[in-house]
């Protein structure tokens, strides 16, 4: 069965940098677009990038250009996001999805907390 | 694009029928999901292509649009959809509707 398994978050300081991982398993990942959706503590949902199936094509929401990074290892099965000069707003969980070339988001893992504080 | 959805939370009984639109501010075809998260929990996808229903997701849900003006229906509510209830454009541009929270009264 699919499985997407988010690690990498955890306590940090203000202007430090964290990778988060993806690990999937269960299908054919190399196939898929891949996300990253976070979700602010009491808020919706909000997708951060996305990374084609060939990894030719990265999108970043616009407010995160510049300071994240989406990438993946299709040998190993795996998503990353490299998170720098992190700030207390981007404290939230962060999701690992896919997504067929052109269809929509039909799979998420369960998340991975990031807080960002002092 | 922007997503918008209404309303933001709505209470029903057990039994009735619970209605969520969802417009956006451009003509997105039938590019729109629906995402159900429940409290705790991961989201889950329910519909694609605005009324496609996702294997495995009960038929009292559906969907139906196109354009810009979109709607999720729960035909009977159950005490298993209090949720909180995600359209999201998907195909070039991929933005969420800000939720709607179902609640059983």
């Amino acid at each position: 069965q699919v499985q997407l398994a988010e690690s990498g978050g955890g306590v940090v300081q203000p202007g430090t940098s964290l990778r988060l991982s993806c690990a999937a398993s269960g299908f054919i990942f190399s196939s898929y677009a891949m996300y990253w959706v976070r979700q602010a503590p009491g808020r919706g949902l909000e997708w951060v990038a996305v990374i084609s199936f060939h990894g030719r094509d990265k999108f970043y929401i616009e407010s995160e250009k510049g300071r994240f990074s989406i990438s993946r290892d299709d040998a190993k099965n795996t998503l990353y996001l490299q998170m720098n000069s992190l700030r207390p707003e981007d404290t939230a969980i962060y999701y690992c999805a896919r997504a067929p070339p052109s269809g929509p988001i039909d799979y998420w893992g369960q998340g991975t907390l990031v807080t960002v504080s002092t | 694009i922007q997503m918008t959805q209404s309303p933001s939370s709505l209470s029903a009984s057990v039994g009735d029928r619970v209605t969520i639109t969802c417009r956006a501010s451009q003509d997105i075809s039938n590019d729109l999901a629906w995402h159900q998260q429940r409290p705790g929990q991961a989201p889950r996808l329910l519909i694609y292509g605005a009324s496609t229903l996702q294997s495995g997701v009960p038929s009292r849900f559906s969907g139906s649009g196109s354009g810009t003006d979109f709607t999720l229906t729960i035909s009977s509510l159950q005490p298993e959809d209090v949720a909180i209830y995600y359209c999201q454009k998907y195909h070039g541009g991929w933005t969420f509707g800000q939720g709607t929270k179902v609640e059983v009264k």
